[in-house]
C-alpha cells in the first residue's frame, strides 16, 4: 500500500519552462490537495479537489493549473515557471472534504526554478 | 483568512523532558489538526482536535475553541520527536491554514 505517490521527486527548471507534477493515491479517497511549502514556513494550499470532476482554488493558485484525471490522480501544472515557484510541493488526499478526515501527504517534490 | 501563530518558533529539549507547544488562531474554526514533519520532510497527522482533549501515547493535545488556542504536549521526549510541529486550523471542509511551525530538536 503506497499511499500518496508524487513524481518527480526533484526537478530543476529554467524560467519560462513548463512542467507537470503527478500525484496518485491508492486509498480510494475522494478528496485531493496540492500544497506548497517555502523554506522555513508552513504549507499553503494551491488547489484542491473535493471529489472526482471538481477542482477549486486554494490560497495561492496563481501560476498553476490542476487536473483531476480520475479518482486516483490529481496533477499540478506550471505553465511558465518563475523563480518564485521554487518550493517543495506536497500532494495529499483524504476520504472526504470534511473536517475530521485524516489528510495523508505524499513525500514531496522539490522544485527549483533558475 | 485565518491567521495562525505558533510558539515558540524553536525549542531545544534534552531527551526525557516535557514541553508544551502553543497555537493561537484568529477566527472560529470547526477543524484543527496537528502535524509532525520529520527531518526528512515527511508529514504525519497527529491529531484532529477542533475542541477538547485527546491523547496518543506520549503526545496529547487540547483545544479551547472559545479562546482560539490549541496546545500540544510532548512528554518524556525522544530524539525521534525532533522535527517541525504544525498547527492547522480550518473552516468548512478540509481546507487547512498552516501555522509557521515550531521546530523541535531533542538532544540525546
Amino acid at each position: 500500500n503506497a499511499g500518496v505517490t508524487q513524481t518527480p521527486k526533484f526537478q530543476v527548471l529554467k524560467t519560462g519552462q513548463s512542467m507537470t507534477l503527478q500525484c496518485a493515491q491508492d486509498m480510494n479517497h475522494n478528496s485531493m490537495y496540492w500544497y506548497r511549502q517555502d523554506p522555513g514556513m508552513g504549507l499553503r494550499l494551491i488547489y484542491y479537489s473535493a471529489s472526482e470532476g471538481t477542482t477549486d482554488k486554494g490560497e495561492v493558485p496563481n501560476g498553476y493549473n490542476v487536473s483531476r484525471l480520475n479518482k486516483r490522480e490529481f496533477s499540478l501544472r506550471l505553465e511558465s515557471a518563475a523563480p518564485s515557484q521554487t518550493s517543495v510541493y506536497f500532494c495529499a488526499s483524504s476520504e472526504a472534504a470534511a473536517e475530521g478526515n485524516t489528510i495523508y501527504f505524499g513525500e514531496g517534490s522539490w522544485l527549483t526554478v533558475v | 483568512g485565518i491567521q495562525v501563530e505558533q510558539s515558540p518558533p524553536d525549542l531545544i529539549l534534552q531527551e526525557g523532558a516535557n514541553s508544551t507547544l502553543r497555537c493561537n488562531f484568529s477566527d472560529s474554526v470547526n477543524n484543527l489538526q496537528w502535524f509532525h514533519q520529520n527531518p526528512w520532510g515527511q508529514l504525519i497527522n497527529l491529531f484532529y482536535i477542533p475542541s477538547g482533549t485527546k491523547q496518543n501515547g506520549r503526545l496529547s493535545a487540547t483545544t479551547v475553541a472559545t479562546e482560539r488556542y490549541s496546545l500540544l504536549y510532548i512528554s518524556s521526549s525522544q530524539t525521534t520527536d525532533s522535527g517541525v510541529y504544525f498547527c492547522a486550523p480550518g473552516g468548512a471542509g478540509n481546507k487547512l491554514t498552516f501555522g509557521g511551525g515550531t521546530r523541535v530538536l531533542v538532544k540525546p
